[in-house]
């Protein structure tokens, strides 16, 4: 199965700040990331898919990139809704693997 | 609106079986493969079984091949998995999962029921 690592796996920030979260693969898998953002209690939402198109009704502010092993999700301005752990997700093979999820929370 | 309403998760004895189902509404069931995904408490995600649009092709997480099964019935645009043998690493909140269009992302989740194998 293909590894996936995000780093970090936690993070503190304020209202309007800009974070990056980084998404390593085992192997490379192209542009075949996407990324999910899940609230407490919630099911995980789909926001970026093929590393770095969004999804229909995410903000502008995510956006994501990379190719290869590694990838990036970058919220521009970080707004009170965005408090979640965020998943990185590999689509090139089957199963499609998780990272282990990186939580940002209120600094 | 698309709509995902998991049902039938509960507390069962490790060896026991559960039956999860899935009502799907507000697509068409039928053009769509589906997935079953499942957190551990306080845990990551991670896929457990997909069905192809006509229920012909089926896969499933290594964990638990032999065990689980999924199914569908588009005409009554419902999904299912069938658990038995479970243990107590099968508990988790089990989500069913619409798969998007281009076949690589999940792309409308429910909002899961909950599995928990104890004695």
């Amino acid at each position: 199965d293909i590894q996936m690592t995000q780093s970090p796996s936690s993070l503190s920030a304020s209202v309007g700040d800009r974070i990056i979260i980084t998404c390593r693969a085992s192997q490379s898998i192209s542009s075949s990331l996407n990324w999910y953002q899940q609230k407490p209690g919630k099911a995980p939402n789909l926001l970026i898919y093929a590393a770095f198109s969004l999804q229909s009704g995410v903000p502008s502010r995510f956006s994501g990139g990379g190719s290869g092993t590694d990838f990036t999700l970058t919220i521009s301005s970080l707004q009170p809704e965005d408090f979640a752990t965020y998943y990185c997700q590999q689509s090139y093979r089957v199963p499609g693997t998780f990272g282990q999820g990186t939580k940002v929370e209120v600094k | 609106e698309v709509q995902l309403v998991e049902s039938g998760g509960g507390l069962v004895q490790p060896g026991g079986s559960l039956r999860l189902s899935c009502a799907a509404s507000g697509f068409t069931f039928s053009g769509h493969w589906m997935s079953w995904l499942r957190q551990a408490p306080g845990k990551g995600l991670e896929w457990v079984a997909n069905i192809k649009e006509d229920g012909s092709e089926k896969y499933y997480v290594d964990s638990v091949k032999g065990r689980f099964t999924i199914s569908r019935d588009n005409a009554k645009n419902s999904l299912y998995l069938q658990m038995n043998s479970l243990r107590a690493e099968d508990t988790a909140l089990y989500y069913c999962v619409r798969v998007g269009l281009t076949g690589t992302t999940w792309d409308f989740w429910g909002q899961g029921t909950l599995v928990t194998v104890s004695s």
